[in-house]
């Protein structure tokens, strides 16, 4: 059984740009949702998703916006990057709330920002 | 809101000796607890969950933890480390469709 992929597993971009990160999780999971881990700050919750609708969303700027697809694949945007949103961006998936069934997380996402 | 608070940013043992990694959890309800463990460059894998079914939870890799409600706890144990325990551990609560982590415990392992 496949787990969560990310893509793409490193990235590079330049302060201003905008970024798009993709997420696809375990066959038949339909919760999808969307950390950041820092040094500084540790694995703080960005957004969670469910059947393409968002349930909870963390204490993030506007610039950070993410959805999901009809096929439960997801993706996160960031615009107008900041040197501060170099972090290593993990996607997690889980079959239903995942409040007492757990979550499947991915490899991740290494953003740089120069 | 519920949050866990993990004492110890790093411990270090020996080969063969035990593991505890120590993790408190505030929570105005029964709460759901992992231990997650993420190993350099990689994502976080489980290691156990509690759901309230036992409290006593076994997990892979030869981990345990006990959930204690009268000292807020859920501490994870390993009797004897390996080398290839080594990594970085993560305690976790879920609520409202998210996990709040604990800022995590790096673990050393001597040889």
């Amino acid at each position: 059984k496949a787990g969560v992929t990310q893509t793409p597993r490193y990235l590079i971009k330049t302060r201003g740009q905008q970024v798009t990160l993709s997420c696809s999780p375990i066959s038949g999971h339909r919760s999808v949702s969307w950390y950041q881990q820092t040094p500084g700050q540790g694995l703080q919750f960005l957004f969670e998703y469910f059947s393409e609708t968002q349930r909870n969303k963390g204490n993030f700027p506007g610039r950070f916006s993410g959805r999901q697809f009809s096929n439960s694949r997801s993706e996160m945007n960031v615009s107008t990057l900041e040197l501060g949103d170099s972090a290593l961006y993990l996607c997690a998936s889980s079959q239903t709330t995942g409040s007492d069934y757990g979550y499947t997380f991915g490899s991740g996402t290494r953003l740089t920002v120069v | 809101a519920q949050s866990v608070t993990q004492l110890g940013s790093h411990v270090s043992v020996s080969e063969g000796a035990l593991v505890l990694l120590r993790c408190n959890y505030s929570s105005s309800v029964p709460p759901y607890l992992f231990w997650y463990v993420q190993y350099p460059n990689q994502g976080l894998q489980l290691l156990l969950k509690y759901t309230s079914a036992a409290t006593l939870v076994k997990g892979i890799n030869g981990f345990e933890a006990e959930f204690k409600k009268s000292e807020t706890s859920f501490h994870l144990t390993k009797p004897s480390a390996h080398m290839s325990d080594a990594a970085e551990y993560f305690c976790a609560v879920s609520a409202d469709y998210k996990l709040s982590f604990g800022a995590g415990t790096t673990v050393t392992v001597r040889a």
